[in-house]
């Protein structure tokens, strides 16, 4: 069974600049999560779907980031300009519907603002 | 305000020596879980606890949930290099609270 999935691993850009984040999750998985990770420290929840409604946003910063997850399945999250302080892995997991259930992570992206 | 404190920050050990990783809140959490995370992968899921005072045993690894339920142990026995990594715990507090991870223990087992 093919595991959660994300791209780009890597991104690089130049601060002010739009950037976005692909993940894929299990097969069958209906609640998606986006953390991000800071270096050194554990990952934070940004936002928290269950099919195609996002029920847990609040951590997300909404006057530069966004996302969405149509049709229930993929999801995308975009900063749009990225600062240099949104240097961190952005991080996608998925687990059956459920509050918390055991969550699979995909490997995540490393973005890096120049 | 962080909820869930770890400690140690770091732990660089030998390889056979044993080692105990603890995860501290003044929150009551209703279940907690620890994950490894390996450099460039996503954290993986060891282990859930629920009950206080609960002891769980995964190979050399023994988890347990303290008796309050406001924190958590994870000892290792007889280390060994493929242990390395950044050992994390996770929960979700009292209603109104979102789910957390602590602040990491990055262990490092030496050959």
């Amino acid at each position: 069974e093919a595991g959660v999935v994300q791209s780009p691993r890597y991104k690089i850009i130049e601060k002010k600049q739009p950037v976005a984040f692909w993940c894929n999750p299990i097969s069958g998985h209906n609640t998606l999560y986006w953390y991000r990770q800071n270096l050194g420290q554990g990952p934070e929840l940004l936002i928290r779907y269950e099919n195609e409604e996002a029920v847990d946003d609040s951590q997300l910063p909404k006057d530069r980031f966004s996302a969405e997850r149509l049709k229930g399945v993929d999801s995308t999250l975009k900063i749009q300009p990225a600062e240099l302080g949104d240097s961190a892995v952005y991080l996608c997991a998925s687990s059956t519907q459920g509050f918390y259930n055991e969550q699979f992570f995909g490997p995540g992206t490393r973005l890096t603002v120049l | 305000t962080q909820l869930l404190e770890q400690s140690p920050q770091f732990l660089s050990i030998q390889e056979g020596e044993n080692l105990t990783v603890y995860c501290n809140s003044s929150s009551v959490f209703s279940s907690l879980q620890w994950y490894r995370q390996e450099p460039g992968e996503g954290p993986v899921l060891l282990v859930t606890v629920v009950t206080g005072g609960e002891v769980k045993k995964l190979k050399r690894l023994t988890f347990q949930f303290g008796d309050a339920r406001k924190d958590s142990s994870l000892h290792i026995t007889a280390a060994q290099p493929g242990d390395t990594g950044l050992y994390l715990c996770a929960g979700a507090p009292p209603p109104g609270y979102k789910y957390i991870f602590g602040t990491g223990t990055r262990l490092k087992v030496l050959a």
